[in-house]
């Protein structure tokens, strides 16, 4: 499985935009990015994936350049419920597939 | 639609009981996977169902771990006898076979809130 390497942590301010960069230079060609958020006491919740260039949802764009060994998660104009941490994971495409976390990045959103 | 629930949300117990988990998968979701975190480290896996069989469990601990999944509907999860180390917090996942993220993604596993596990 590829291993994930992300910030620690990050700090921001309501209203800016959250660039959190992961790296996975060990990805293989079934594998998709994908990003977990979890606030205190709840477990992961899914808000974005993607295999190639970039990814838009409601909550987040994922941005993924063409060698793969990177991805971008952006949270536009954070709230103060946008602190959590958030997990970059790869994940091989079949299903029933165990996720593997790292350590995620603690985004903390200060008035 | 109901999401994946567990009880109890707190278990406190002594060194040396026995602790049962329980996981309330989302209906219908084939795919069931217990999580833990335990104090300062990050969340591993630690067995996957489908329906009621056990697809891996690679990830359990040691035999004073014991899950079922009678039916193919909820699962327990059962520590006899716990141990001070497996303070932590046990997360359980479903989700739908063949269910991706996106037209050809991977599968999205939905998690519960956890049970908060503190042996004394």
């Amino acid at each position: 499985l590829a291993k994930t390497t992300q910030p620690i942590s990050m700090d921001s301010y309501e209203g800016q935009e959250v660039n959190i960069t992961c790296s996975h230079n060990n990805i293989a060609t079934n594998d998709y990015i994908t990003w977990y958020q979890q606030f205190p006491s709840q477990g992961p919740r899914f808000i974005i994936q993607g295999y190639k260039t970039k990814v838009t949802n409601e909550v987040a764009s994922l941005f993924i350049p063409a060698d793969r060994k990177s991805s971008t998660l952006s949270l536009p104009r954070v709230s103060l419920s946008d602190t959590a941490v958030y997990y970059c994971l790869v994940v091989p495409k079949a299903a029933g597939n165990k996720l593997t976390f790292g350590g995620g990045t603690r985004v903390l959103v200060k008035p | 639609e109901a999401g994946v629930t567990q009880f109890p949300s707190h278990s406190v117990i002594e060194k040396g009981q026995t602790v049962t988990l329980r996981c309330d998968p989302i209906s219908g979701h084939d795919n069931l996977y217990w999580y833990r975190r335990v104090m300062g480290k990050e969340i591993k896996f630690l067995l996957h169902f489908v329906k009621e069989s056990k697809q891996d469990e690679s990830g359990m601990p040691n035999n004073r771990f014991l899950a079922e999944r009678t039916g193919g509907t909820y699962s327990t999860l059962k520590v006899q006898p716990a141990e001070l180390e497996d303070s932590g917090v046990y997360f359980c996942a479903s989700s739908q076979e063949g269910s991706t993220s996106g037209r050809r993604g991977s599968e999205t596993q939905y998690f519960g809130p956890g049970t908060r596990l503190l042996v004394l």
